[in-house]
C-alpha cells in the first residue's frame, strides 16, 4: 500500500522568510497530492493540492511542486506570516479509487515575528 | 464547500462503555469517511462509510469495535464500543466535494478514562 513521509517534523523561520515542507510516496500510482492546514484544536483545512498531470500549483504565497518521477511533493511558502503557524500534513491518494488519504506525519511550522 | 457539523464536540467516557458519533452534511454527498487523531499523531483513516451497504474497514480496523451506519447521503454515525483509554482521540468525519478534495468535520475528542 502506499506510505508517505514527510520532513521536517519541526520547522522554525523569522517571519518574512520562506518555508519549504517535502514529502515522497511509494506507490507511482497516486495521482492526487493534497496539503492541509491544522491549527490547534481545529480541523485540517484544505490550503493546496495537486494532480499528476501538474508540475506546480500556486495561490498567493503558497505553491506546490510535484517531481513525479522522484516520488516526491513539496509545499513552498513565501513571505511567511505568524499565522502560518500550525501543523501542515501532506497526503496522496488515487482519483477513483475509494478516495482513501494517506497522510504524512506532519510539519509543525512556527513563525517567529 | 459543505457545512460538515459533528455531535458531540467532546466527550468523557468510563472504560467498558460505547460513544456513538454524528456526522452531519449540509449537502448531499456520495462519500464520506471516518478518521483517527491520536493524540499529537497525523489523520489515520477508519472507514469508509457507504450509503445502504456495509461500510469499507482499514487494515487494523473492525466492525464490532467501529460500527458505521450511513443510512442517507447526508448523515452517518461511527460508534466506538467497549472503550479502553487507547481510544482517547479525536475522531473526523470527512466528505468528498467536487471531484476528489476532502474535507474534514470539526471532530469529536473523546476522552477515555
Amino acid at each position: 500500500g502506499e506510505n508517505v513521509e514527510q520532513h521536517p517534523s519541526t520547522l522554525s523561520v523569522q517571519e518574512g522568510d520562506s518555508a519549504v515542507i517535502k514529502c515522497t510516496y511509494s506507490d507511482s500510482a497516486s495521482n492526487y497530492f493534497p496539503w492541509y492546514k491544522q491549527e490547534l484544536g481545529k480541523r485540517p483545512q484544505l490550503i493546496i493540492d495537486i494532480r499528476s498531470n501538474v508540475g506546480e500549483k500556486k495561490d498567493q504565497r503558497i505553491a506546490v511542486t510535484l517531481n513525479k518521477t522522484a516520488k516526491h511533493f513539496s509545499l513552498h511558502i513565501t513571505e511567511t506570516q505568524p499565522e502560518d503557524s500550525a501543523v501542515y500534513f501532506c497526503a496522496a491518494s488515487l482519483i477513483g479509487s475509494q478516495g482513501n488519504l494517506i497522510f504524512g506525519k506532519g510539519t509543525k511550522l512556527s513563525v517567529k515575528p | 464547500s459543505a457545512v460538515i457539523s459533528q455531535k458531540p464536540s467532546r466527550d468523557i467516557c468510563q472504560r467498558g462503555t460505547s460513544l456513538t458519533i454524528q456526522c452531519q452534511v449540509d449537502s448531499q454527498v456520495t462519500m464520506m469517511f471516518w478518521y483517527r487523531q491520536q493524540p499529537g499523531q497525523s489523520l489515520t483513516l477508519i472507514a469508509t462509510a457507504n450509503q445502504g451497504s456495509e461500510a469499507t474497514y482499514e487494515s487494523g480496523f473492525v466492525i464490532d469495535k467501529f460500527p458505521i451506519s450511513r443510512p442517507n447521503l447526508t448523515f452517518s454515525t461511527l460508534t466506538v464500543s467497549n472503550l479502553s483509554p487507547e481510544d482517547s482521540s479525536i475522531y473526523l468525519c470527512s466528505v468528498v466535494q467536487g471531484t476528489y478534495e476532502q474535507y474534514f468535520g470539526p471532530g469529536t475528542r473523546l476522552t477515555v478514562t
